[in-house]
């Protein structure tokens, strides 16, 4: 089992529908999670970090996170063609100083 | 936010020559760097995580002597790439962190090819 999984897609949505990720962990000791934006080419950028459950939102983003069901998700609300781009999740286990994992990524395709 | 300079963006090397890479916290000190490789249309595999005045710890599988990485200072992490060859060639990535926040940031990667 890998210690973060997410649906590497690809996921397509129509202009200005509501773009849902999805990613899950293993390590129950897990205390950070983030959500990454990466453009082809380009490195990752960050976009939204949460610790505690419940939903955290910034703009069109929101993230969610269970605990007790080792989930945490992304919903980007009116989704724009600027949005296509792979999405990764990572986490910060309970043990490791500062190292994340990552999932292998989400590709999202916002379709005019 | 915090920003994470990488250079050189591209770099083209031949075979069994070094390339070094180096990353910098502009705009913050950064405790622990991370090392990262990419290759196409997978994700990061993490090789080193270096904190500063120390040795970096390599995750297994990375050859230290192969992939030297030196954090001197707390702004700047260099990765030297020793006696490249081809299946070397890939998306090299670091990112920063402060001591006290969780959010690591990413600098600009840097695509080496070795001819």
């Amino acid at each position: 089992q890998k210690e973060v999984e997410q649906n590497s897609g690809p996921l397509s949505v129509p202009e200005g529908a509501i773009a849902s990720l999805n990613c899950t962990y293993s390590d129950r000791g897990s205390q950070s999670f983030f959500w990454y934006r990466q453009y082809s080419g380009k490195s990752p950028e960050l976009i939204m970090s949460i610790y505690s459950n419940g939903d955290k939102e910034d703009g069109r983003f929101t993230a969610q996170l269970n605990k007790a069901s080792q989930y945490v998700s992304l919903l980007i609300r009116d989704s724009q063609p600027s949005d296509s781009a792979t999405y990764l999740c990572a986490v910060k286990g309970g043990t490791s100083y500062g190292k994340l994992t990552f999932g292998q990524g989400t590709i999202l395709t916002v379709h005019p | 936010g915090a920003v994470v300079s990488q250079h050189p963006s591209w770099v083209i090397c031949k075979s069994g020559t070094s390339v070094k890479i180096e990353c910098r916290s502009l705009d913050f000190q950064a405790t622990t760097m991370f090392w990262y490789r990419q290759f196409p249309k997978q994700s990061l595999m993490l090789m080193a995580t270096s904190n500063e005045g120390s040795k970096a710890t390599y995750e297994q599988g990375v050859e230290k002597d192969k992939f030297l990485i030196n954090h001197a200072s707390l702004t700047l992490s260099t990765l030297t790439v020793t006696s490249a060859h081809p299946e070397d060639s890939s998306f090299y990535i670091c990112s920063a962190k402060r001591q006290v926040r969780a959010e690591a940031f990413f600098g600009q990667g840097t695509r080496l090819t070795v001819v």
